[in-house]
């Protein structure tokens, strides 16, 4: 089955504690981002991968990690937890990143990760 | 943990009536939007997209328009089941010649009564 799978769904860490919220996909996508999502504050974007060893900020990425060393898997890393970092993560995956690409730009969400920082 | 739809507008409608759920997009420039649909505790489904160059497609029971003009996108969803409880989202891409971003909408939660 075509799929974007994130672990674990569910964390509740301190304070400075360094974790991995790990995002696989298996179609083969070029194209791999994360979003938070808040109350009232919709889906913001956090990092993003046009491709392998190709990253890039997204709109929120302070605080935020990530790696890209093979194309199926595109970890978060969050090296000193806040509390602020209490949210809703999706990891997210796409064809192609290249506008004008003429295939689907669509993206295929993860199931989600809470995330909760005390 | 709480709901991500809370905060957000509600639309409730009878069960078999059809449902509207609008969105203003933010940029001229937009060329591709696409709505979706997020169920309590999954992540945001792919629902029906739609190009610049069109202002309606139809798809399954739902039916986006465009109004370009007024930068406005709107999804019917006809027949409306109780599975369509759901909060929805439209999205757009902005970037005529960057990367595949997509904008989020902050969402309409649909509560469908039976």
């Amino acid at each position: 089955e075509a799929q974007v799978t994130q672990n674990p769904r569910y964390l509740i860490t301190v304070t400075g504690k360094k974790l991995t919220v790990t995002c696989s996909q298996n179609m083969n996508h070029e194209y791999m981002s994360w979003y938070r999502q808040d109350p009232g504050l919709g889906l913001r974007q956090i990092y993003y991968s046009m491709n392998v060893e190709v990253t890039d900020k997204g709109d929120v990425p302070e605080g935020y990690k990530v790696s890209r060393k093979e194309k199926r898997n595109f970890p978060l890393i969050l090296e000193s937890p806040s509390p602020n970092q209490t949210s809703l993560y999706f990891c997210a995956s796409s064809l192609s990143g290249r506008v004008g690409d003429s295939r689907v730009y669509g993206y295929t969400f993860g199931s989600g990760t809470r995330l909760t920082v005390v | 943990g709480e709901s991500v739809g809370l905060h957000l507008p509600t639309l409730s409608v009878q069960e078999g009536d059809n449902s509207i759920i609008n969105c203003a997009y933010s940029n001229s420039a937009s060329d591709y939007f696409i709505w979706y649909k997020q169920e309590s505790g999954k992540g945001p489904q792919f629902i029906i997209d739609i190009r610049s160059n069109m202002d309606k497609r139809q798809g399954q029971r739902v039916t986006v328009l465009l109004n370009k003009t007024v930068k406005h996108l709107s999804l019917q969803i006809a027949a409306t089941q109780p599975g369509d409880s759901a909060v929805y989202f439209c999205a757009e891409s902005p970037y005529g010649g960057a990367t595949n971003k997509l904008i989020f909408g902050t969402g309409t939660l649909l509560a469908v009564q039976p």
